[in-house]
């Protein structure tokens, strides 16, 4: 059965830090890109941003909403994406998945909270 | 940035009849080198994790009913859901992943009428 299992989410305040750990099972992890996306209470989806495998230099790219705050990393070994998550703002808060490509595997979301 | 433009935003649907959800992409997501449009269609039922239901703008993935359909290329796409079920309210996205940053419609809201 594939699962994506993220933890790590809570309450921070601004400007602080969290990390987003994704654990997958079920399919070949190393294979497969990892994105992240995140919603906000009521709102629409929003690409945060995304790890490629080893074949491809695990090259990131990510939203301009994120980029120089979050950093997105893997451990294969572990079968494991994260996010790591800086300099957290008010308008961070939302729920994070993460996403398998190209099987687009979603987790069930870990909800982060910023503030004071 | 390429941005997707859903319409409508939402829409009253009565069971049985079809429903119809546009997409319109800034810039092309037809990639020339393999003639594939780089757009994907997502359900997202109330409290739940969106689900795949189109991809390649008219591929219907594995174990979607065949009454959802999409259709379009270059810049303008549609979401067809044939007769309405109960279980089809929910909020669908349009997403493309032609190009970094990847970007989502704001969704649309299907209800029953």
């Amino acid at each position: 059965e594939v699962q994506l299992v993220e933890s790590g989410g809570g309450l921070v305040q601004p400007g602080g830090s969290l990390k987003l750990s994704c654990a997958a099972s079920g399919f070949t992890f190393s294979d497969s890109a990892m994105h992240w996306v995140r919603q906000a209470s009521g709102k629409g989806l929003e690409w945060v941003g995304r790890i490629k495998n080893k074949a491809n230099n695990y090259a990131t790219a990510y939203s301009a909403s994120v980029k120089g705050r979050f950093t997105i990393s893997r451990d294969d070994s572990k079968n494991t994406a994260y996010l790591q998550m800086n300099s957290l703002k008010t308008e961070d808060t939302a729920v994070y998945y993460c996403i398998s490509s190209p099987e687009d595997y979603w987790g069930q979301g870990t909800l982060v909270t910023v503030s004071s | 940035d390429i941005v997707m433009t859903q319409s409508p935003d939402s829409l009253a649907v009565s069971l049985g009849e079809r429903a119809t959800i546009n997409c319109k992409s800034s810039q092309s997501v037809l990639y020339s080198s393999d003639n594939k449009n780089y757009l994907a269609w997502y359900q997202q039922k109330p409290g739940q994790t969106p689900k795949l239901l189109i991809y390649w703008a008219s591929t219907r993935e594995s174990g979607v009913p065949d009454r959802f359909s999409g259709s379009g290329s270059g810049t303008d796409f549609t979401l067809t859901i044939s007769s309405l079920q109960a279980e089809d309210v929910a909020v669908y996205y349009c997403h493309q992943y032609y190009s970094i940053p990847r970007t989502f419609g704001q969704g649309t809201k299907v209800e029953i009428k």
